[in-house]
């Protein structure tokens, strides 16, 4: 069964703090993973990678994935309020939009 | 250019009853696939659908259904409803059939809270 595990599920840290998010999978045929923050009801998309060791980079927020050991980071530096959210991420199975996803990790940045 | 639209926001049934949500992508998408996110599962997926026809489905039983419609609209139903099925219900486009060529935008949801 496709499998997608997050690590942490919940994590509070004091806003400028480094966060790294991990994300592990075991899947039968890897396409590619996607990271998504989920605020209030949409998660919005924030990185694609399908590529193993090519870094994704969105300001503050970064990404890399490793094939070999089938897991993913994403990491945000200076935190602020605002990146207090659900992470997720998700594996692109087969050729179709079936994502499988993790459970997400719950953020909480305190000023 | 509008985002995915899902209606209704929330929704209220009793067991047993049936119900049909409904997805509009965002234009000019069409690729629509449906998820439905609770606390103890997370997101699981339901089924996609590309040029209205169902291209994959996920693991859940026959009461849940849906169907696209030419102009890429998405609806889907369940019918006789659980209390298990309380959830919120996620729909997502993207413009082609394949989410590797760019990914999903997510719509949302219909909150369904069934009594």
């Amino acid at each position: 069964e496709d499998k997608v595990v997050q690590s942490p599920l919940s994590l509070v840290v004091h806003e400028g703090d480094t966060v790294t998010l991990n994300c592990s999978y075991e899947v039968t045929n890897f396409r590619s993973l996607l990271w998504y923050k989920q605020e209030k009801k949409a998660p919005t998309f924030l990185f694609m990678l399908t590529s193993s060791g090519i870094e994704k980079k969105s300001g503050r927020l970064s990404s890399i994935l490793d094939k070999k050991e089938l897991s993913s980071i994403l990491n945000i530096t200076a935190t602020q309020t605002g990146d207090s959210a659900i992470y997720l991420c998700a594996v692109v199975v087969g050729g179709a939009q079936k994502l499988v996803f993790g459970q997400g990790t719950r953020l909480t940045i305190n000023p | 250019k509008a985002g995915v639209t899902q209606t209704p926001r929330y929704l209220i049934k009793t067991r047993g009853q049936q119900v049909t949500l409904s997805c509009s992508p965002i234009s000019g998408h069409r690729s629509v696939s449906w998820y439905q996110q609770t606390p103890g599962q997370g997101l699981q997926f339901l089924f996609e659908y590309f040029s209205e026809t169902q291209r994959n489905k996920g693991n859940f039983p026959g009461r849940f259904s849906g169907r696209q419609f030419s102009n890429s609209r998405s609806e889907m139903n369940v019918s006789t409803l659980e209390l298990g099925d309380s959830a919120l219900y996620l729909c997502a486009s993207s413009p082609g059939w394949g989410v590797d060529n760019s990914p999903l935008h997510f719509g949302n949801g219909t909150r369904l809270t069934v009594t």
